[in-house]
């Protein structure tokens, strides 16, 4: 069965560069959540998208911006990045009921 | 953003014992109960969904409650055996759109 697709699986940014991640749902969900997961440190919510809008929004610094295109694939853009951005990012998708996670996308800004 | 506590946050059994947790979040604004198991290097797997009170779902050896009016949840694993060592998160809903995750219990066992 088809699950959620993360691209890259790792990526290495220098502070204050940008980057993008990407996000493809299982097909024919309707709502994607990101997730940050900080060292030694719990999943934190960043943002979720239903319907192609967004539709609740977390701890998501000011710094990052995200949005859900036609298709229901979401990308996470970061931007200034700082070294306390290096973390490992998770998006899952659902429709409606469990929430099917992806392999995560592992930051680190050097 | 709900509050969620797990307790323990961790937990080591020997091989065979039967244990459980526990998950406790504001009993208001209360939508659903998402457990996860999260193994190390993986993503998390769900494991179960519970919406309204008094809900008990199985999957094979492991098991949860729920408890919407007292606001816990409680997740069995009868006979642990070493493959079943791993996190496991608990994530309530006050919203259909989004999950707040419990620090998770992260269990051992030992064989």
């Amino acid at each position: 069965a088809a699950g959620v697709i993360q691209s890259p699986r790792h990526l290495i940014k220098e502070k204050r560069e940008t980057a993008t991640l990407k996000c493809y749902p299982i097909p024919r969900h309707d709502t994607v959540y990101w997730y940050q997961q900080g060292p030694g440190q719990d999943p934190q919510f960043l943002i979720s998208f239903y319907e192609k809008m967004q539709s609740d929004k977390g701890s998501i610094p000011d710094r990052f911006s995200a949005q859900q295109f036609s298709d229901y694939h979401s990308e996470l853009n970061m931007s200034s990045l700082e070294l306390g951005d290096s973390a490992l990012y998770f998006c899952a998708s659902s429709l409606g009921g469990k929430a099917f996670f992806g392999q995560g996308t592992r930051l680190t800004v050097v | 953003i709900l509050n969620v506590e797990q307790s323990p946050q961790s937990l080591h059994v020997q091989e065979g014992d039967s244990t459980n947790f526990t998950c406790s979040f504001p009993s208001s604004n209360f939508y659903a109960l998402h457990w996860y198991r999260w193994e190390t290097a993986k993503s998390p797997e769900a494991l179960f969904v519970m919406t309204l009170n008094g809900d008990e779902k199985k999957k094979g050896r492991i098991s949860a409650t729920l408890n919407t009016k007292e606001g816990y949840s409680y997740l069995y694993i009868k006979g642990s055996q070493p493959e079943d060592s791993a996190t496991y998160l608990c994530a309530p809903s006050g919203s259909a759109r989004q999950l707040t995750f419990g620090s998770g219990t992260q269990l051992t066992v030992l064989p």
